[in-house]
């Protein structure tokens, strides 16, 4: 069992609608990520928050927009989404020292009608 | 654009043989981390990697950190069916984000009963 749990774990929803995943670590780690990851393509990173604070945007759309409300949740709301944004979204999270490795969540599969 | 290449592609081995698949890349890295995917699952770390010419060791597999610092290599040895999944290399640029992580392409892995 994974130390990243994501909710939901899948998630259908229209090109109108407005929706969020859920990430959350207990290990104490300091950064947290999301990635895209598209069926049999290597994950692709989208943000980066270290001590809370986003460090990285990978050039998302603005339709992409993540929070960080405390040091073990991770959100990324959904606006307006498109069918190319249909993918499985997962969360990591590494320790405070940029060494660790990242430990990833099992991910949200997300279909856009 | 892709910094790293990863091989094979896929590999369809027989119960019981020894696996070997590796990442390299023309620029260095400072860290190579090996991850498998199962599907509907996030990626789980096997197997990290700090130093130059590193051999490390987790049960059946073993990798190695390249003594040039751009390649790695990750051995399965005596494959059972469970090994079954994505194998993805991951490393840090030297040159890179300390928080970003670079991927391999993956190599889909078939154990053949």
């Amino acid at each position: 069992d994974t130390e990243v749990t994501q909710t939901p774990k899948h998630l259908v929803m229209g090109m109108t609608n407005k929706k969020s995943l859920k990430c959350e670590q207990h290990m104490g780690h300091r950064a947290m990520y999301w990635y895209k990851q598209k069926a049999k393509k290597p994950p692709e990173l989208m943000f980066v928050y270290s001590y809370e604070k986003l460090s990285i945007n990978e050039s998302v759309p603005s339709r992409f927009s993540p929070e960080c409300p405390n040091s073990s949740l991770l959100n990324l709301h959904l606006h307006a989404l498109q069918p190319e944004d249909s993918a499985l979204y997962l969360c990591a999270s590494s320790p405070g020292t940029v060494k660790e490795p990242q430990h990833f969540g099992d991910g949200t599969r997300l279909s856009i009608l | 654009g892709q910094q790293l290449n990863q091989s094979p592609q896929s590999m369809f081995i027989q119960e019981g043989e020894d696996v070997s698949m590796n990442c390299t890349s023309s620029s260095i890295f400072n860290t190579w981390l090996w991850y498998k995917q199962d599907p509907g699952e996030g990626p789980v770390l096997l197997i990290a990697l700090y130093k130059a010419g590193e051999l490390t060791s987790n049960g059946r597999l073993t990798a190695q950190f390249g003594i040039t610092r751009k390649d790695s290599f990750l051995n399965i040895s005596a494959s059972i069916p469970s090994d079954v999944g994505i194998y993805f290399c991951a490393g840090r640029l030297s040159s890179g984000s300390a928080r970003q992580l670079t991927f391999g392409s993956g190599t889909q892995l078939t154990v053949l009963p």
